[in-house]
């Protein structure tokens, strides 16, 4: 198994409080991603990064950054939570081959 | 724009019942193709993969051929076990992206 955490695991949040999601690789891999999966709607992706302090926006990234300051950490910040942002996050890593991604384990959160 | 179209779940099957998921694209281009698999409170794993036509993914007993002419790559496999209950998910990686766009997975169900 690739080497990738995510924590936390899970989470419950009141709206308008900031949210961290952290996720950590072992595997020196370049590429990151972090993605929302819900029902009816497969993942989503949010953001992701292709290098230390380079990253890009996905397709569902309103309401949500990150910040890449060293290879092994990805964060994805909600600024202040929203009952939308109720969701599945998970991160995903990927090396010689970006396309080839390696999922962690995932963090339920849940914004009440 | 790039998409992934599943069919709907859940698929019920038997023990050692044939399977087969269906997956059609949408793409510019000539897109790498994908299986993803996720077990029940699990991150995803790559199940198989193809990036060019005619191309034949195969593991765990699992195939999918990469179709052009039909824009498909639907999943098979000749007798399911109880174990490959889970969600499976279609993705591609199109053109010049590092992005794969994912379908919105269907559930597997075998019962013994």
């Amino acid at each position: 198994d690739a080497g990738i955490t995510q924590s936390p695991r899970h989470k419950v949040t009141e709206t308008g409080t900031p949210v961290t999601l952290r996720c950590h690789q072992t595997e020196n891999h370049r590429y990151m991603y972090w993605y929302r999966q819900d029902p009816g709607h497969g993942l989503r992706l949010i953001h992701y990064s292709y290098g230390v302090k380079d990253t890009d926006k996905g397709e569902v990234s309103d309401g949500y950054s990150v910040s890449r300051s060293k290879t092994e950490d990805f964060l994805l910040t909600l600024e202040s939570a929203t009952s939308s942002q109720t969701s599945v996050y998970f991160c995903a890593i990927g090396g010689l081959d970006p396309f080839e991604q390696y999922f962690g384990p995932g963090t339920r959160l849940t914004v009440t | 724009g790039n998409s992934v179209t599943q069919m709907e779940g859940p698929v019920t099957l038997s023990e050692e019942a044939f399977l087969t998921i269906n997956c059609t694209y949408t793409a510019t281009g000539y897109p790498s193709l994908f299986w993803y698999v996720q077990y029940p409170g699990e991150g995803l794993q790559l199940l198989l993969k193809a990036t060019k036509a005619d191309d034949k993914g195969s593991n765990k007993g699992f195939e999918a051929t990469y179709r052009k002419e039909t824009t498909s790559f639907h999943l098979e496999k000749g007798s399911v076990q109880v174990s490959d209950s889970a969600v499976y998910f279609c993705a591609l990686r199109g053109g010049a992206t590092n992005k794969l766009i994912f379908g919105t997975g269907t559930l597997l169900a075998v019962q013994p």
